[in-house]
């Protein structure tokens, strides 16, 4: 089965900082890993995805994520921290195998808080 | 284009009782998930609909249930609600087809059910 870990329930960081929120997967397959994002009070709204080709992928808002197959891991990265950005980040997994269908298994969540 | 709606946003109801959740996908999209958000659980799968079959099921009773019309309109149906049901409950499409997707899902901003 599959499964997605994100190991931190919080992260913070000061406004101009970079960004990393963690997640790591495991799939029987080639993963297809998604990050979203949601703020209070508000449904989930995508950042990026990682399907095949380049290990680093760019996103809405200037997110980015690398993809490490060794490491299993898909982690959120930003260059510079904006106090908009506090919100709560989720990554997800679909596994290849799957076949036709959207069955996302979502990681736990990581509340992101970027303070002045 | 017009996001992902779902009706009611909020919705109260007693134990024991049924409730019909709506959500209306991204024109074009055929894909319609849903997923169950509680602080205890977090996100979880309930099933996909895809061209107005159930695709894909979570590990839900059968209280839980679901169609989708022809329009790719998505219903959602809780029977005997039990006081574990409170949630947001959130609904999403995607472009798809029927041998696989890599297409990221879009999210409506969810009901939110509270079971008294």
């Amino acid at each position: 089965a599959q499964s997605v870990a994100q190991p931190e329930d919080q992260v913070n960081v000061a406004e101009g900082n970079p960004l990393t929120v963690k997640c790591t997967y495991s799939v029987s397959g080639n993963p297809y890993l998604f990050w979203y994002v949601q703020y209070p009070n508000r449904g989930l709204q995508f950042l990026l995805k990682y399907i095949t080709g380049d290990n680093l992928v760019k996103g809405s808002y200037g997110f980015e994520a690398e993809f490490n197959k060794s490491q299993t891991s898909f982690h959120l990265k930003k260059p510079s921290a904006l106090v908009s950005d506090s919100a709560l980040y989720f990554c997800a997994v679909r596994d290849s195998l799957t076949g036709g269908g959207n069955k996302l298994t979502f990681g736990t969540g990581t509340q992101l808080k970027v303070e002045l | 284009k017009a996001g992902v709606t779902q009706t009611p946003r909020y919705l109260i109801k007693t134990r024991g009782q049924q409730v019909t959740l709506s959500c209306s996908p991204i024109s074009g999209h055929r894909s319609v998930s849903w997923y169950q958000q509680t602080p205890g659980q977090g996100l979880q799968f309930l099933f996909e609909y895809f061209s107005e079959t159930q695709r894909n099921k979570g590990n839900f009773p059968g209280r839980f249930s679901g169609r989708q019309f022809s329009n790719s309109r998505s219903e959602m149906n809780v029977s005997t609600l039990e006081l574990g049901d409170s949630a947001l409950y959130l609904c999403a499409s995607s472009l798809s087809s029927v041998t696989g997707s890599s297409y990221e899902q879009y999210f409506g901003p969810g009901t939110r059910l509270t079971v008294t």
